[in-house]
């Protein structure tokens, strides 16, 4: 039992390009949610889902497209990376009538 | 809006002393908080819940409650340099999937 895995755990990128950070659950959980954390701050929620093909924008949306083909991966997509968007990225997975979440190891992403 | 607010220290203590750490959140018909404590590069990790007024204790730790003032504290018992770390506080917001609002978070330094 992996519990939630991110990749990559680092990535540079160039403005303007675009990639996709994967997370995978193997706990067979309905939610699953991508935050990020800058620097000194404490984590904001960025996309969460309720369930396959369910999505739903959080606090900070912008710049990023998920998906929620299958119960066990959500991927974050970054479109046009900008300077903004250098972060580190967590995502986690609840339970259905739980409130405990678990959270992948982050993935570190520099936009230069 | 609703906020988490933390004061962000650092806060040092000694070893064995006992470390105090405070949360307000804005939202008064939230209903469930956890701390999480964040080592620097690692993803948070649950050390306690609360959902009632009053103290909920687990080892070292005492998590106490005031639902009226809107106030959460963590209390960490003879503390020890293993405890360095930033401690999150979150809520659950019941807007966006049961995702958490998060804290900027408290950096705890405990010297031997």
């Amino acid at each position: 039992n992996a519990g939630v895995t991110q990749t990559p755990k680092f990535r540079i990128l160039k403005i303007g390009q675009s990639m996709t950070l994967q997370c995978t659950q193997d706990m067979n959980h309905n939610y699953m949610y991508w935050y990020r954390q800058d620097p000194g701050m404490g984590l904001k929620l960025i996309y969460y889902s309720v369930g396959a093909g369910i999505t739903d924008k959080g606090e900070v949306p912008n710049g990023y497209n998920v998906s929620r083909s299958t119960t066990e991966d959500f991927p974050l997509r970054l479109e046009l990376a900008a300077p903004s968007q250098t972060s580190v990225y967590f995502c986690a997975s609840k339970r259905d009538g739980e409130e405990t979440q678990y959270f992948g190891p982050g993935t570190r992403l520099l936009v230069l | 809006q609703k906020e988490v607010e933390q004061n962000s220290g650092p806060l040092s203590v000694p070893e064995g002393a006992i470390a105090s750490l405070n949360c307000t959140y804005s939202d008064r018909v939230s209903q469930s908080f956890f701390w999480y404590r964040q080592y620097s590069g690692k993803s948070p990790e649950l050390i306690m819940s609360i959902y009632s007024n009053g103290d909920k204790e687990d080892g070292r730790f005492t998590a106490q409650l005031n639902k009226a003032s809107q106030y959460v504290s963590l209390l960490i018992r003879d503390s020890q340099p293993s405890d360095s770390a930033t401690y999150l506080c979150a809520v659950i917001t019941y807007q966006a999937g049961t995702a958490l609002i998060f804290g900027k978070g408290t950096t705890l330094s405990v010297s031997s």
